[in-house]
């Protein structure tokens, strides 16, 4: 079972450079989740969408954007990368809102 | 706003060892409560849910309890293994606006010495 599956795993960026950040779960859920990990922090969110064709803004959504492509994917873009998006990134889905989470296994961000 | 403390940020046991997670959180009105462990470069994997309405969660040496009028949920660990070496986080869902969102503690790093 592949679960909650993110691409790529490592990425270094250049600041002022763009990428999307790619999310696809097979587990048939309605909900899906952007967030990031900083220590110190904990895991914020950024986006979510609770159902297929709607998004929200979570608690850090400045310089991000999202799409939901379809029930199986959900996509963060970053299109002006900064040094402060450095951080590991974490899709995650739920078979609706409130309900038991699952995440995939990160992306790793660096931005210089 | 609410927040969710976990102490202590790091345990150490050795095997064998029953242990206790502590996780509180500031605004006892939550929808439910959801433990992950985590591995060092990975991502979260669930462990427990427990709905608002549950009392505590069982899944073979893990229970997990909740209290909500007092806003504290406890992981117990059974019989402790090197295999449990991980980071534990405790995250909740509020029940009002922005209750989407999981509010996560900052993790209590457990290691199990053989």
């Amino acid at each position: 079972n592949a679960g909650v599956t993110q691409t790529p795993k490592f990425q270094v960026l250049k600041t002022g450079q763009s990428m999307t950040l790619q999310c696809a779960q097979d587990m048939n859920h309605n909900s899906m989740y952007w967030y990031r990990q900083d220590p110190g922090m904990g895991l914020r969110l950024i986006y979510y969408s609770a159902s297929e064709g709607t998004t929200d803004k979570g608690e850090v959504p400045n310089g991000y954007n999202v799409s939901r492509l379809n029930k199986r994917e959900f996509s963060l873009r970053l299109e002006s990368a900064a040094p402060s998006q450095t951080s590991v990134y974490f899709c995650a889905s739920s078979i609706q809102g409130l309900k038991e989470a699952f995440f995939g296994q990160g992306t790793r961000l660096t931005v210089v | 706003k609410q927040e969710v403390t976990q102490i202590p940020a790091a345990l150490s046991v050795p095997e064998g060892e029953n242990l206790v997670l502590n996780c509180s959180f500031t605004d006892s009105a939550i929808y439910n409560l959801q433990w992950f462990r985590q591995d060092p470069g990975k991502g979260l994997t669930s462990l427990l849910l427990i709905q608002s309405s549950q009392r505590e969660q069982t899944s073979g040496r893990l229970n997990a309890s909740l209290d909500k009028s007092s806003g504290r949920s406890t992981l117990y660990i059974a019989a402790s293994q090197p295999g449990d070496s991980a980071t534990y986080l405790c995250a909740v869902y509020g029940s009002g606006a922005g209750s989407y969102q999981l509010t996560f503690g900052k993790g209590t790093k457990l290691s199990v010495i053989p």
